[in-house]
């Protein structure tokens, strides 16, 4: 079965440092892959994703995310934060089975300090 | 263009009651997923509707929970008899189309059973 996970609960970065959100994925072929970003008390909203094709993927927000076939990994980065970037970020999988069906990790939360 | 709407945005219902979550996707949306989503997890798929059609119903509890998405009108989340561990936000996600679609989610409904 499909599967995600992101192995970090939450993650203190300093603002202006850089950032990176790990993930790693389990299905058989390649999935489509997505981060999203959740605000307190807010719905998700896509970051980025990735279906094919260059394996770096440039988001909104100045984020990125680099898919890695060899490690099952699908890691969101950004090279300078900034305190807004404060909230909650899953990663997810989907695959066609007739209709889309989407597995989220657990999450991740980010804290930014001044 | 109005976003996915979702309400209440708040419920709260003593245990043995009824819970009726509604979601009108996107325009021109006709595909709907519900998730929930606990404390300190992530969103768990629960249903995905196609107008009029359930497809995939594999994360709904197989008992006192339904959902709905009639030709007109919005998808309903329905929960009978709620108990205490009822208690969860639950978001719902709309798209247009099944292949390589993002989702669209609503700001998500807070139930509270008391």
């Amino acid at each position: 079965a499909q599967s995600v996970t992101q192995p970090d609960i939450h993650i203190t970065v300093s603002e202006g440092a850089s950032l990176e959100l790990r993930c790693n994925y389990s299905y058989g072929a390649t999935p489509y892959l997505f981060w999203y970003v959740q605000s307190p008390g807010q719905g998700l909203q896509l970051l980025l994703k990735y279906f094919s094709g260059d394996t770096l993927v440039q988001g909104i927000k100045g984020f990125e995310a680099e898919f890695k076939r060899s490690q099952s990994s699908f890691n969101l980065r950004k090279p300078s934060v900034h305190w807004s970037d404060a909230a909650e970020y899953f990663c997810a999988v989907a695959r066609n089975t007739g209709g889309f069906k989407t597995i989220f990790g657990a999450g991740t939360r980010l804290f930014v300090k001044a | 263009n109005a976003g996915v709407m979702q309400n209440p945005r708040h419920l709260v219902r003593r245990r043995g009651q009824e819970a009726r979550l509604r979601c009108s996707p996107m325009k021109g949306h006709s595909h709907v997923y519900w998730y929930r989503q606990l404390p300190e997890e992530g969103l768990k798929f629960m249903v995905y509707l196609q107008k009029e059609n359930i497809i995939d119903e594999s994360g709904m509890p197989k008992e006192r929970f339904s959902a709905e998405f009639p030709k007109e009108g919005p998808s309903i989340l329905r929960i009978q008899q709620v108990v205490r561990g009822d208690s969860a936000a639950y978001f719902c996600a709309s798209s247009a189309q099944t292949t390589n679609e993002k989702l669209f989610f609503g700001s998500g409904t807070q139930l509270s059973v008391l």
